[in-house]
């Protein structure tokens, strides 16, 4: 069992849909990450937070929208999505900012968007 | 700017053959760290290995090992008599010190096939 547990494992949504995903640590670390992971594509860092405040948004488009109410969870808020965005989707944590530990991934949510 | 290269799209190798994957960088920072993740088909990635700039002194954990050579900016994994579990995508990643943050830049990955 992963200490970073993602869920749902599987979406399928409309264009027109509006769905979350979830991301929840209970690892003590205070650096969480949302990571794109297309077919043929390097990973993609979409954003990061630290102590609960977002430090990165990798240009990414509205569409994808961020929360973190706590250092244990993070949420990726997705609606009106396009096909292209279907991927597997990262959530990773790290202990502690600038520290450079490496980083604990969940099982992803594969997304598939119709 | 910060840059992982990993030029073996995909590997196959039979049960028990040796393999190594490559991973060349590119950092302007004299300090900087150096990752190993392995992706299963399940999905997760899961870490190997840390190194850091100043410690070139290559490692061994079981059938895996690992180079460092600052030299040529390499950071190569190998596996010895591979087993059919070793079959995933391999990442390699660097980070560099002086974000305030764990920002990580992973390379394209190699997916490793084990054939029995």
């Amino acid at each position: 069992e992963t200490g970073v547990t993602q869920t749902p494992r599987h979406l399928v949504m409309g264009m027109t849909n509006k769905k979350s995903l979830k991301c929840e640590q209970h690892l003590g670390h205070n650096a969480m990450y949302w990571y794109k992971q297309s077919a043929k594509k390097p990973l993609e860092l979409m954003f990061v937070y630290n102590f609960k405040e977002q430090t990165e948004n990798n240009s990414v488009p509205s569409r994808f929208s961020p929360e973190c109410p706590n250092s244990s969870h993070l949420f990726l808020h997705l609606h009106t999505l396009q096909p292209e965005d279907s991927a597997l989707y990262l959530c990773a944590s790290s202990p502690l900012q600038g520290t450079n530990y490496g980083y604990t991934f969940g099982s992803g949510t594969r997304l598939t968007v119709v | 700017a910060q840059k992982v290269t990993q030029a073996q799209t995909e590997i196959s190798v039979v049960e028990k053959e040796d393999v190594t994957l490559d991973c060349v960088y590119e950092t302007r920072d004299t300090t900087y760290y150096l990752f190993w993740y392995k992706q299963p088909p399940s999905g997760e990635l899961v870490f190997l290995i840390r190194r850091n700039s100043f410690d070139e002194q290559n490692e061994i954990s079981g059938r895996y090992s690992w180079n460092f050579q600052k030299s040529t900016s390499s950071f190569n994994f190998t596996i010895t008599a591979s087993q059919v579990v070793d079959s995933a995508v391999y990442f390699c990643a660097l980070s560099e010190e002086e974000t305030s943050y764990d920002k990580v830049i992973f390379g394209p990955g190699t997916s490793l096939s084990v054939i029995p």
